[in-house]
């Protein structure tokens, strides 16, 4: 069983939807990450979290610490948000850069 | 603010060959990592400077794989021979400091085909 498990794998919307991507994890963290990969490779940082909830325009990522289970809404969804969503922990004692990542999350919001 | 900066963006080698990425962090961005990313796979540190020291390295193949940050800023990634499975995206990164409250920020990365 992965440490970082996502789900779902892949999610195809109608643009305008509101959309939900998971994370659970199984070890103790000090920050859980969300990040977005585009097409060819790039990779950019949409949130990091220890603890409650962070919004970014029409981007909120909630985590519960006791739960380990992290989500990252996307409200009105649009076509630009298609990519790939990662998350992404760091675990006690780790490195900062030693993060434990899940596999991704497909995301294709179609017109 | 300028991101990090890789280059080049796509390299195709014959295996045995040597090969070399480079990235420029963010400017006073003190902590710099590599990560390889197959496909399909989430990415793995290969290694991560403090300044120009090395904090972890632990899952570098060192039999092939080596890195430098000589002046703590910029940093060479080589692979010496290549392998097949070598073939990746290898990302670099850097953050303001080492702390876990320090958020990473990723460039564009350099996908190698290795044939």
């Amino acid at each position: 069983k992965n440490e970082v498990e996502q789900s779902p794998q892949n999610l195809t919307a109608q643009e305008g939807e509101f959309i939900t991507i998971n994370c659970s994890y199984s070890v103790g963290i000090s920050a859980l990450h969300w990040l977005q990969q585009h097409p060819g490779g790039g990779i950019v940082s949409l949130f990091m979290l220890s603890s409650g909830k962070k919004k970014h325009g029409r981007l909120i990522a909630t985590i519960n610490i006791q739960e380990k289970h992290s989500s990252l809404h996307i409200t009105a969804s649009h076509p630009r948000d298609s990519a790939v969503y990662i998350c992404a922990v760091r675990n006690y004692g780790g490195s900062q850069g030693n993060l434990i990542f899940g596999k991704g999350t497909k995301l294709s919001v179609k017109p | 603010e300028a991101g990090v900066a890789q280059s080049p963006r796509y390299k195709i080698i014959e295996k045995r060959q040597s090969v070399a990425f480079w990235c420029n962090p963010i400017s006073g961005h003190a902590t710099l990592y590599w990560y390889q990313q197959i496909l399909g796979q989430g990415p793995k540190l290969l290694i991560q400077f403090q300044n120009n020291g090395v904090v972890d390295d632990s899952q570098l193949p060192k039999d092939r794989f080596s890195a430098e940050r000589l002046k703590g800023v910029d940093s060479t990634l080589k692979i010496q021979p290549a392998k097949l499975e070598d073939s990746a995206v290898y990302l670099c990164a850097s953050s303001k400091t080492g702390g876990y409250d320090s958020p990473l920020h990723f460039g564009n990365g350099t996908r190698l085909t290795v044939t």
